[in-house]
């Protein structure tokens, strides 16, 4: 049981798509993050949301978009992306302090032709 | 930048063997979480430790963090079939929402 849900769960596209990742939760948590994760690597921070405003972005190529339309959605927009992309696209919540656990959910898989 | 490296990379056990991964950190952490990934499966928190030397444990999990506070260890005694994946360990520091994750270790169990 996943309390963090993410649409779809697969996704191939080719590199000139423009497709949408979604994330909902409703644990009433205020921090919420896309992370990108290759093979038999661990997860790395894309975006960090807290309290519905961006509070980081580690240097992520413009071609991914985030969204947070409200306190329980997470989308990550993307747009002409290239095939080193494909990838495990993990969302997570937390409460926004850093004793908090996080809560993924099941992942994006991503395949871009 | 931050840097949290893990060994081993991997470790195969017989099913009743002990098994350790270890976790060291380039900067002092504020804190230090366990996550553990199933194969296809997304990371699970498993806990937390704070203070300087603390140690907790989990049934046959037993986790310890240092006294500098940059190293940590998670011990597994008598290991079964359902503790195969991959651990990860993930340290705060300065910036409260930013976690970096370990390298981790995968683990293989087998009858």
């Amino acid at each position: 049981d996943t309390e963090v849900t993410q649409t779809p769960k697969h996704l191939v596209m080719g590199m000139t798509n423009k497709k949408s990742l979604k994330c909902e939760q409703h644990m009433g948590h205020r921090a919420m993050y896309w992370y990108k994760q290759k093979a038999k690597k661990p997860p790395e921070l894309m975006f960090v949301y807290s309290y519905e405003k961006l509070s980081i972005n580690e240097s992520v190529p413009s071609r991914f978009s985030p969204e947070c339309p409200n306190s329980s959605l997470l989308n990550l927009h993307l747009h002409a992306l290239q095939p080193e992309d494909s990838a495990l696209y993990l969302c997570a919540s937390s409460q926004p302090l850093s004793d908090q656990p996080q809560h993924f959910g099941d992942g994006t898989r991503l395949s871009i032709l | 930048g931050q840097q949290v490296m893990q060994i081993p990379q991997y470790q195969h056990v017989q099913e009743g063997e002990d098994f350790t991964t270890y976790c060291n950190s380039s900067t002092t952490l504020s804190n230090i979480q366990w996550y553990k990934q199933r194969p296809g499966g997304h990371p699970v928190f498993l806990i937390q430790l704070v203070k300087s030397g603390e140690v907790k444990k989990q049934k046959r999990l037993t986790f310890q963090f240092g006294e500098a506070k940059k190293n940590s260890s998670l011990h597994i005694t008598a290991t079964q079939t359902t503790d195969v994946g991959t651990y990860f360990c993930a340290g705060h520091t300065g910036t409260a929402s930013k976690l970096t994750f370990g390298t981790g270790t995968r683990l293989q169990v087998t009858l």
